[in-house]
């Protein structure tokens, strides 16, 4: 069965700086898609980015990118210039239909 | 994409009763989920909604506690039934395209069992 690790229960970040959420997965498969899911205390959640395996190439958006290490099972999150906004719980998700999600990592922002 | 409507977004209930959360996509979908999410967790699938046949539950839990319909292709409900101040969570349901591109969450229902 696929496993998402989150090592990070909770990670804070300064104002303007960037920060890194790891993640890691186990699976079998070699197609599949890993998510970033934020969820702010609207409770929403909210898809941040999104990475395909057979792509190379990591996902940016915005202030958002990953560092996809395919042959480590890895999938970190880095925000760059960090803002009040981004103060959530992140979650990393494998598909698998349903998904499977780590434990998250709260991360606050520091003015 | 796909729009859901969750509804209550809120609720606090008496131990002992029942509430119904409802889901409603702006779309047809195939597989519609149900989560619960206690406080400061992660998501658990509680059970897979699927048009036309009985739910699928994950382990540990059950239809008689938490009774699901599937009516159609666009619209789902969740009881929790017999409720105990263990079952107080947020509940969310989710959509999926085919082909894993991405998920769908309605807002949740923060539910409060007193």
């Amino acid at each position: 069965a696929q496993t998402v690790t989150q090592s990070q229960p909770e990670m804070s970040v300064q104002e303007a700086e960037t920060v890194t959420l790891s993640c890691t997965y186990d699976t079998s498969e070699s197609d599949y898609y890993l998510f970033w899911y934020k969820q702010p205390p609207s409770r929403q959640m909210i898809l941040v980015i999104r990475q395909e395996a057979y792509k190379q190439q990591n996902a940016t958006e915005n202030r958002f990118s990953v560092n996809f290490q395919k042959a480590a099972k890895s999938f970190s999150l880095k925000i760059s210039d960090s803002q009040l906004g981004d103060a959530a719980m992140y979650f990393c998700a494998y598909s698998n239909t349903p998904l499977v999600f780590g434990k998250g990592t709260r991360l606050s922002v520091i003015a | 994409s796909a729009v859901i409507s969750q509804k209550p977004s809120r609720d606090i209930c008496q131990r002992g009763t029942s509430l119904t959360i409802q889901c409603q996509v702006d779309s047809q979908v195939t597989m519609m989920f149900w989560y619960r999410q206690q406080p400061g967790q992660s998501l658990t699938l509680i059970a897979t909604a699927n048009q036309g046949s009985e739910a699928t539950y994950e382990s540990g839990f059950v239809i008689d506690k938490f009774p699901i319909s599937r009516p159609n292709l666009t619209f789902s409900t969740l009881t929790v039934s017999n409720m105990s101040p263990e079952d107080s969570s947020i509940y969310l349901c989710s959509v999926e395209h085919r082909g894993n591109t991405e998920a769908f969450f309605g807002q949740g229902t923060r539910l409060t069992v007193v």
